[in-house]
């Protein structure tokens, strides 16, 4: 079983749509990462979190500490959404990567 | 800032080449990280500095592969031989702090024929 665990693997959406990923963790963590990687390959960090929630502009993320689990919501998706979105925890500096959600919004 | 810079981005030799690949960090930050990224084994931690002192390089595959940090505005990663399984995307980023945000380059794509 992995560390960190994310889902759904692939997700589509029409635009406009509320979306939710989800990542689960076995781990002890000092804080959550959230990334987003384009279609070119570049990678954006876009939260770190160790506890409650953030939210920025459309992108909301919230961690459970208890239950070790964090979930990515993004309202009124829109097809520059489409990306793979990677969950990673930190153990200090250490980070360890969940295998992404390729997420694909359709206009 | 221009953010983390990486180079080459691409680069293609031949197995048993020595290979080096480059990464200037965001000024000011004190910690700095070599990722792996392929389709098998996704985003892996290769190793990291923290004030140019090497912390963590468990995930080093092999001798083959080594870095340094000279000073806090370069890093090195470089493999030696190269070998086809070395293929991958290779991703320098650096943090303001260990722990904290990290930011990352725009990777260098590596091709061992």
């Amino acid at each position: 079983k992995n560390e960190v665990e994310q889902s759904p693997q692939n997700l589509t959406a029409q635009e406009g749509e509320f979306i939710t990923i989800n990542c689960s963790y076995s781990v002890g963590i000092s804080a959550l990462h959230w990334l987003q990687q384009h279609p070119g390959g570049g990678i954006v960090s876009l939260f770190m979190l160790s506890s409650g929630k953030k939210k920025h502009g459309r992108l909301i993320a919230t961690i459970n500490i208890q239950e070790k689990h964090s979930s990515l919501h993004i309202t009124a998706s829109h097809p520059r959404d489409s990306a793979v979105y990677i969950c990673a925890v930190g153990s200090g500096s250490r980070l360890t990567f969940g295998e992404g959600t390729q997420l694909t919004v359709n206009p | 800032d221009a953010g983390v810079i990486q180079s080459p981005r691409h680069e293609v030799t031949e197995m048993g080449q020595e290979v080096t690949l480059r990464c200037k960090p965001i000024s000011g930050h004190n910690s700095l990280f070599w990722y792996r990224q392929t389709m098998m084994r996704g985003l892996e931690l290769l190793i990291y500095f923290n004030n140019n002192v090497p912390i963590d390089d468990s995930g080093m595959p092999e001798d083959r592969f080594s870095a340094k940090m000279p000073n806090a505005s370069f890093s090195t990663l470089k493999i030696q031989p190269s070998e086809p399984r070395d293929s991958a995307v290779y991703f320098c980023a650096s943090s303001y702090v260990a722990g904290g945000e990290q930011f990352f380059g725009p990777g260098t794509r590596l091709t061992v024929l």
